[in-house]
């Protein structure tokens, strides 16, 4: 079945540490996101990308990186330098970024930081 | 700024209709998404609406009003596994999704 695959699911990390979230889908979607959520909060972009070795900054980039070497896959990287990365992550993909199709999200990464 | 509200919290009973509304503040429209998300998993699409007035699918319909900056979802016949928060999100003129904090609705028998 098509969909979009994040993983891990749950993450613990010690302070300090820099963490890879990982993201892959097989719809053959063009644009790819990932987005941040807290209590009480909309969703919150961090980057995304329209295009295979291109992506963009989202509002709250800092302390984040991505690539995007392949179509299918959209690794978040959550560095040290991210101030306060105790979060529930959500990956989402659609067809192209111009467009106004709806967002396919994966399960959601929920990292901790002890 | 961009801004797009909706209630925190709604409260209803198994069986009856419920309405969730949302307004919105945004540079330009190019639609507006609701979505379903339960707690702890990933929000599902509901409905999108660009168009002013009501889009049914089922139980759920959504109307919008780009002149009054205003959409509601509308449950009926309500469940228990209607329990969740709803997503409320426009994109603007960029085709950028601005997303508002949800509206997390409870469900009693």
């Amino acid at each position: 079945d098509g969909g979009i695959t994040q993983s891990p699911k749950y993450l613990f990390r010690k302070e300090g540490q820099n963490v890879t979230l990982s993201c892959e889908q097989n719809l053959n979607h063009d644009a790819m996101y990932w987005y941040r959520q807290d209590p009480g909060q909309g969703l919150r972009l961090i980057y995304y990308s329209q295009i295979v070795n291109d992506f963009q900054k989202g509002d709250i980039a800092e302390g984040y990186s991505v690539s995007r070497e392949k179509k299918e896959s959209f690794p978040l990287t959550v560095t040290s330098a991210q101030k306060n990365p105790t979060a529930f992550y959500l990956c989402a993909s659609k067809t192209g970024d111009g467009d106004t199709g709806e967002l396919f999200f994966g399960e959601g990464s929920r990292l901790t930081v002890l | 700024g961009q801004n797009i509200d909706q209630p925190t919290e709604m409260t209803a009973t198994e069986g009856a209709i419920v309405q969730i509304n949302c307004t919105y503040q945004t540079s330009g429209f190019n639609g507006l998404f609701w979505y379903q998300q339960h707690a702890g998993e990933a929000p599902t699409f509901l409905s999108y609406n660009v168009l002013d007035g009501l889009e049914e699918k089922g139980r759920f319909s959504s109307f919008l009003s780009r002149s009054k900056g205003y959409s509601y979802l509308l449950l009926k016949e309500l469940q228990m596994k209607d329990s969740a928060s709803y997503l409320c999100a426009v994109m603007d003129s960029n085709y950028q999704l601005i997303w508002g904090a949800g509206t997390k609705l409870i469900i009693k028998p």
